[in-house]
């Protein structure tokens, strides 16, 4: 059964930096294409990041130059690094799998950016 | 970018009564391996996206056959065969043949 568990969320003050980590089971995350989705409070869904199995990776505007997707082959886990975090970050944060067209989704991890 | 335009925005429903979303893409869905990338998502209050409907009309494991996804190219549409009270939600269309782009969603709720 895929199983994915996001957390490392927490509050954060503008201009720091938050890794989020999301464990994987039932599947490898080395050979699956993996992404990143927010949801804004009461908003609906944005997408932030992929990493291919390849390795290749791409962001959405609103994030490029601060977040890096990653992943540990070892430990079965994706990554997204943010930094320089502004208040607009602020959102529930899913890891998603995609497997021929379908999409496995996380529980979700909070990030709050604020002083 | 591919924008995803949903239309109701809000639909009310009686119980037992049908409800249908149409969702419209800026430009085909169409990818370039032949299959045509787009999604229905459920998201009950509090509760993370859930998987109903992929690549247009396959239903997601799990998902009860009152859910049909049907339509081609850039116009796509959900159909509800009888709401339940369980289905109370916000409904999202979702391509992934470009990246990832999501419609505004659709709010259903009973009358």
């Amino acid at each position: 059964e895929v199983q994915l568990v996001e957390s490392g969320g927490g509050l954060i003050q503008p201009g720091g930096s938050l890794r989020l980590s999301c464990a994987a089971s039932g599947f490898t995350v080395s050979n699956s294409y993996m992404t990143w989705v927010r949801q804004a409070p009461g908003k609906g869904l944005e997408w932030v990041s992929v990493i291919y199995s390849g390795g290749t990776t791409y962001y959405a505007d609103s994030v490029k130059g601060r977040f890096t997707v990653s992943r540990d082959n070892s430990k079965n886990t994706l990554y997204l690094q943010m930094n320089s975090l502004r208040d607009e970050d602020t959102a529930v944060y899913y890891c998603a799998r995609s497997l021929a067209g379908a999409v496995y989704w996380g529980q979700g991890t909070l990030v709050t950016v604020s002083a | 970018d591919i924008v995803m335009t949903q239309t109701p925005l809000s639909s009310p429903v009686t119980l037992g009564q049908p409800a249908s979303i149409s969702c419209r893409s800026s430009q085909s869905l169409v990818h370039s391996d032949g299959n045509t990338y787009l999604s229905w998502l459920q998201q009950r209050p509090g509760q993370p996206p859930r998987l109903l409907i992929y690549k247009i009309s396959n239903r997601f494991s799990g998902v009860p056959d009152r859910f049909s996804g049907s339509g081609a190219g850039t116009d796509f549409t959900l159909k509800i065969s009888r709401v339940e009270a369980e289905d109370v939600g916000v409904y999202y269309c979702m391509q992934a043949t470009h990246f990832w782009t999501f419609g505004q969603g659709t709010k259903v709720e009973i009358k």
